[in-house]
């Protein structure tokens, strides 16, 4: 079963514009990464954040992380058509060390 | 960083055939090692991992088994492919808890 829930399952911005994007899990979790995946390619590791953090960054990038609601959000500032992909996040739940469980992914057009 | 591995990168094959794809992994040791299957437009299921060489786990009852001969390498298998076994085959190594897993480039799986 998939752990993860992103939303909105589709976005569509104008360049320069930020991008926001939201993922809500179900149990407790060791951490949460964010992954991007340009069509038919693999996926690319984007960031991870760790279940006692609550801010990351990365360049453009900005992660949080909030485990009393289980959810996290991950934006994308300044958006260039470039960033034009599928996003997903996964977990690694507190137990189960090994497994990494992703989500259905957020289809992100940037216009340009 | 790690460099994974997958080939080929299409395949068609008929409905009852045997199936096999392998994944090797560089630049890492004693790795998790995942498969996971995409459908068009949809998330990644996890099908197997593994933490060990001959250490698998299934994820999901199925058509397929996975095994893992070597530490860094990876292989699924099928003795009858079904028209349902169709997809996006992704192979995924990861070397630690907090660490992101690195994706090979994929395999879609086509079964006529």
């Amino acid at each position: 079963s998939q752990q993860g829930e992103e939303d909105p399952q589709a976005l569509s911005i104008q360049e320069g514009e930020n991008a926001t994007m939201n993922c809500s899990y179900k149990t407790s979790i060791n951490n949460l990464q964010w992954y991007r995946q340009n069509s038919g390619r693999g996926l690319v590791h984007l960031i991870l954040i760790r279940s006692n953090e609550r801010e990351k960054h990365s360049g453009r990038l900005r992660v949080t992380l909030d485990t009393s609601k289980k959810s996290s959000s991950l934006l994308i500032t300044a958006s260039r058509a470039a960033d034009t992909a599928s996003y997903f996040c996964a977990t690694v739940l507190t137990g189960a060390n090994s497994k990494l469980t992703f989500g259905k992914g957020i289809t992100l057009s940037v216009r340009p | 960083s790690q460099t994974i591995h997958q080939w080929p990168a299409t395949l068609v094959q008929p409905v009852g055939s045997p199936l096999s794809l392998e994944c090797t992994v560089e630049g890492t040791s004693n790795p998790n090692l995942y498969w996971y299957r995409q459908a068009a437009g949809r998330g990644l299921q996890l099908l197997f991992y593994s933490v060990g060489i001959g250490q698998i786990s299934s994820e999901v009852p199925q058509n397929l088994s996975a095994s893992r001969p070597q530490d860094r390498q990876f292989i699924l298998s099928s003795k009858k492919l079904l028209l349902s076994d169709s997809g996006f085959y992704l192979c995924a190594s990861r070397e630690g808890l907090d660490l992101g897993a690195f994706f090979g480039q994929g395999t879609r799986l086509t079964v006529v």
